[in-house]
């Protein structure tokens, strides 16, 4: 079966900092996934895409970054964090073609704070 | 940009009363409607894909409606129990494999 594992839980980074978030999923090939976000009182917005490793499209102008450098592993970066930067992230995946269909399956989340 | 909204945002319910909330999104273009559950500490999990107007699904006591010639869908509980607290989001899906989501009607049910 397929799992996605997500590290770490929490964070708290203080601002200018580097960051990495991680991402693995177990079980499957090729996945398409995706990198949310939810800041305080706000919807969960999508901030990265990736089709295949190197196809990463960034759906909003951002400090981060994505990368993707196995077919299962997706990481999110900062070079300097801000205050901004802080927020539930989650990771997600889908089988390419299958999002309509089954949606996506979710890891457990990072909760990030800058200070 | 794309409007996704749910609303109420949060409500509360007594244990054994049924209850219903709405997410709005656009009439055109339309695809498919998500709807996830995300309890606290636990990931978000999808409940229903919806796709053809008049639809209804159903998962126990929880059943969703989808009206895509005026942009709604409504989720219904049954019976609240508590274990049915939890945040509902719903999503907007393009088609293009990238879900747009709602803000999600926060759900505690009073024991």
């Amino acid at each position: 079966s397929q799992t996605i594992h997500q590290w770490p839980a929490t964070l708290v980074q203080p601002v200018g900092s580097p960051l990495s978030l991680e991402c693995t999923v177990e079980g499957t090939s090729n996945p398409n996934l995706y990198w949310y976000r939810q800041a305080a009182g706000r919807g969960l917005q999508l901030l990265f895409y990736s089709i295949g490793i190197d196809q990463i499209s960034s759906e909003v102008p951002q400090n981060l970054s994505a990368s993707r450098p196995q077919d299962r592993q997706f990481i999110l970066s900062s070079k300097k964090l801000l205050l901004s930067d802080s927020g539930f992230y989650l990771c997600a995946w889908s089988a390419p073609g299958q999002a309509t269909n089954y949606g996506y399956t979710f890891g457990s989340g990072t909760r990030l704070t800058v200070v | 940009i794309l409007n996704v909204e749910q609303s109420p945002q949060s409500l509360h319910v007594q244990e054994g009363d049924s209850t219903n909330f709405t997410c709005s999104f656009p009439s055109s273009n339309f695809y498919a409607l998500h709807w996830y559950r995300w309890e606290t500490a636990k990931s978000p999990e999808a409940l229903f894909v919806m796709t053809l107007n008049g639809d209804e699904k159903k998962k126990g006591r929880i059943s969703a409606t989808l009206n895509t010639k005026e942009g709604y869908s409504y989720l219904y509980i049954k019976g609240s129990q508590p274990e049915d607290s939890a945040t509902y989001l719903c999503a907007f899906d393009f088609g293009n494999e990238k879900l747009t989501f709602g803000t999600g009607t926060r759900l505690t049910i009073i024991p």
